[in-house]
């Protein structure tokens, strides 16, 4: 069965950077893209953006162009997630998702039918 | 993007039906069929229920529903039990290779 398995909880300081590995298991990796999610407490979903398994394109939501970094290793089948110039708003739970169920295009899926467990990120001086 | 609308909360009792909205624009709700919804009990990963507005993945309830009329799509529970109580979030396919999610709504069952 398809599984997705993150990297423990992180504690970082202002200004560091975090790097959220996603190992994905159960399907042939480079079939469609991961989606990177995040929940800080109490609060909602938000979208980080995808990265392609296959290709390693990738794409940003305004928000994180330019601070984070998504990137695959396929021998690996292990994507990873990079946020850069953290601050105690990032402190969130962060989610890789896919799955190939429903519109696809590219090797991007729009619905998200698996989840990791979820990466607590905390950022404190 | 702006996030989706939600109505904060909703509530009902058992065996009841409730309906929780989810309004966008016509740059991501209105343009395409793309919403589907989430459900996350408190401390797990979101779960997928409905996907493309009104499709349930194999293994889902067919007390949970979903459709769209405009800019704004909504999921209904039938028979609302006490395991229904969640936190759900729409999320909608707002073009250019992105998406967005709704506040989330917190289901409360009486």
């Amino acid at each position: 069965q398809v599984q997705l398995v993150q990297s423990g909880a992180e504690v970082k300081k202002p200004g560091a950077s975090v790097k959220v590995s996603c190992k994905a298991s159960g399907y042939p990796f480079t079939t469609y893209a991961l989606h990177w999610v995040r929940q800080a407490p109490g609060q909602s979903l938000e979208w980080m953006g995808w990265v392609n398994g296959g290709n390693g394109k990738t794409k940003y939501s305004e928000k994180f162009q330019g601070r984070a970094t998504f990137t695959t290793d396929t021998s690996a089948t292990t994507s990873y997630m990079e946020l850069g110039s953290l601050r105690s708003e990032d402190t969130a739970v962060y989610y890789c998702a896919g799955g190939g169920l429903g519109f696809c295009t590219n090797g991007v899926c729009y619905t998200s039918n698996y989840w990791g467990q979820g990466t607590l990120v905390t950022v404190s001086s | 993007q702006s996030a989706l609308t939600q109505p904060a909360s909703v509530s009902g009792s058992p065996g009841q039906s409730i309906t929780i909205s989810c309004t966008g624009t016509s740059s991501d709700v209105g343009s395409y069929e793309l919403v589907s919804w989430y459900q996350q009990h408190p401390g797990k990963a979101p779960k997928l229920m409905i996907y493309e507005d009104s499709h349930r993945p194999s293994g889902v309830s067919n007390r949970f529903s979903g459709s769209k009329s405009g800019n704004t799509a909504s999921l209904t529970i039938s028979g609302l039990q006490a395991e229904d109580e969640a936190d759900y979030y729409c999320c909608s396919y707002a073009g250019s290779s992105t998406l967005v999610f709704g506040g989330g709504t917190k289901v409360t069952v009486l």
